[in-house]
């Protein structure tokens, strides 16, 4: 069976420091990979997705970035966190053979707070 | 553009009662797939139902089901019985076929009570 895993669960970290969250999915290959930040209480905003390796989409030009080095991985990045980018971030994945859209299966969460 | 709307913020319901969660989309296209997602307080997304466009007959799963008029555009969640368990924030997305995106609406606070 399918599994998706993210680290870490929860992190505090200053304004302008770096960050890395990763994303692995087990159980499945070549999926779609997506990261989401929900703010508290509201709706889920998608950040980046990608159907393979090497490739991003970006839906947020901001001062976040996305790597999928390996086809199971996909990792969120900034080089200076802003106060605004405090959240809950969501990791997904999905396929998508021609023709259907499956569903989205979600990771259990980070709960960032920027300091 | 494609969107999702959910215009209740907030439902509350008696346990074992009934609810219906409300949900329209827009769209031109004509193959997509509708889904409900449960987000519980531990903020695990979870899958409660999807509904294929082509499909006319409604999706059931157990004590949740959907009303799907596509006509209207409207894609509403039932849940009978409901449960203290149900208590959740409920989203409703949609996707289409070769896009890879998935829209999401902004959510119903679903509080069920003792």
């Amino acid at each position: 069976s399918q599994t998706i895993h993210q680290w870490p669960a929860t992190l505090v970290q200053p304004v302008g420091s770096p960050l890395s969250l990763e994303c692995t999915v087990e159980g499945t290959s070549n999926p779609n990979l997506y990261w989401y930040r929900q703010a508290a209480g509201r709706g889920l905003q998608l950040l980046f997705y990608s159907v393979g390796i090497g490739q991003i989409s970006s839906e947020v030009p901001q001062n976040l970035s996305a790597s999928r080095p390996q086809d199971r991985q996909f990792i969120l990045s900034s080089k200076k966190l802003l106060l605004s980018d405090s959240g809950f971030y969501l990791c997904a994945w999905s396929v998508s053979p021609v023709g259907l859209a499956y569903e989205q299966f979600f990771g259990p969460g980070t709960r960032l707070t920027v300091l | 553009a494609q969107t999702v709307t959910q215009s209740q913020p907030e439902m509350s319901v008696q346990e074992a009662e009934t609810v219906t969660l409300s949900c329209t989309y827009d769209t031109s296209e004509s193959n997509y797939y509708l889904f409900w997602y449960k987000q519980p307080p531990s903020r695990q997304m979870i899958l409660v139902i999807r509904q294929e466009a082509y499909k006319q007959q409604n999706a059931t799963e157990n004590r949740f089901s959907v009303n799907f008029q596509k006509a209207a555009k409207s894609f509403s969640l039932k849940i009978s019985d409901s449960q203290l368990g149900d208590t959740a924030m409920y989203f409703c997305a949609f996707s289409t076929s070769g896009t890879y995106k998935y829209i999401f609406g902004t959510g119903t606070r679903l509080k069920v009570l003792a």
